[in-house]
């Protein structure tokens, strides 16, 4: 099947536990993306990376790190976790490439229900 | 800064009827404007989109209306289903860059 992939879908752990969430897509797009979901269902980019290198970098917290091996996979790893990143995090790819001015439809994973205890 | 304002946070609409969601943008820049439908439990998939060249946009039951002048831009659901009970997210972007601007987000239920 193409699509964008997460694993895991859910993740409970402790506060202080690091932490990671993986996504793949097989859609042979160059850009991915993360989105945090909160419990009020508002979507917050995170990161984007564009052929791996990283275009978008919002306001996060540093505990929060992607990385981009390949432009097929697209890791976020998440440090010393603390209550208030429990949320749903969603990967997403889209075929859009710097410059040629495609719409930028945007490819969203299962998402990873993340619970810090 | 919230550049997307999406309206009403929840809607209730009886089985047949039609259902309404509205968004309103600041950044004139803005050129794509798509909406979402997200399930529960599933991630966010692309319903339909306008630019801003049209003032409408219908796909089967759904329906985009565009006002440029007024920076707005709503989603219509006619003959609203069951099935059609989700969360429904406006965005917006530019072609020139790569991230969406997403609403706030609409909980819509549609009762038989």
């Amino acid at each position: 099947d193409t699509a964008v992939s997460q694993t895991p879908k859910y993740l409970v752990t402790q506060m202080g536990n690091d932490k990671s969430i993986k996504c793949e897509q097989n859609l042979g797009h160059d850009t991915m993306y993360w989105y945090k979901q909160d419990s009020k269902k508002f979507l917050k980019i995170m990161f984007s990376y564009n052929n791996k290198e990283l275009i978008i970098n919002e306001t996060v917290p540093n505990r929060f790190s992607p990385k981009s091996p390949d432009k097929a996979h697209l890791n976020l790893h998440i440090n010393s976790l603390e209550l208030g990143d429990s949320a749903v995090y969603f990967c997403a790819s889209s075929p859009r490439t710097i410059g040629r001015g495609f719409y930028n439809e945007q490819f969203f994973g299962p998402g990873t229900r993340l619970t810090v205890l | 800064q919230q550049q997307v304002k999406q309206s009403p946070q929840s809607l209730i609409v009886q089985k047949g009827g039609i259902s309404i969601i509205n968004c309103a943008y600041e950044n004139t820049a803005f050129d794509y404007f798509p909406w979402y439908q997200q399930f529960p439990g599933k991630g966010p998939a692309l319903l339909i989109a306008i630019r801003p060249d049209v003032s409408e946009k219908k796909e089967g039951r759904f329906t985009i209306s565009f006002n440029k002048s007024a920076k707005q831009f709503s989603l219509h659901i006619m003959d609203s289903q069951p099935g059609d009970s989700a969360t429904y997210f406006c965005a917006a972007s530019t072609t020139s860059g790569s991230r969406l601007t997403f609403g706030e987000g609409t909980q819509l239920t549609v009762n038989p």
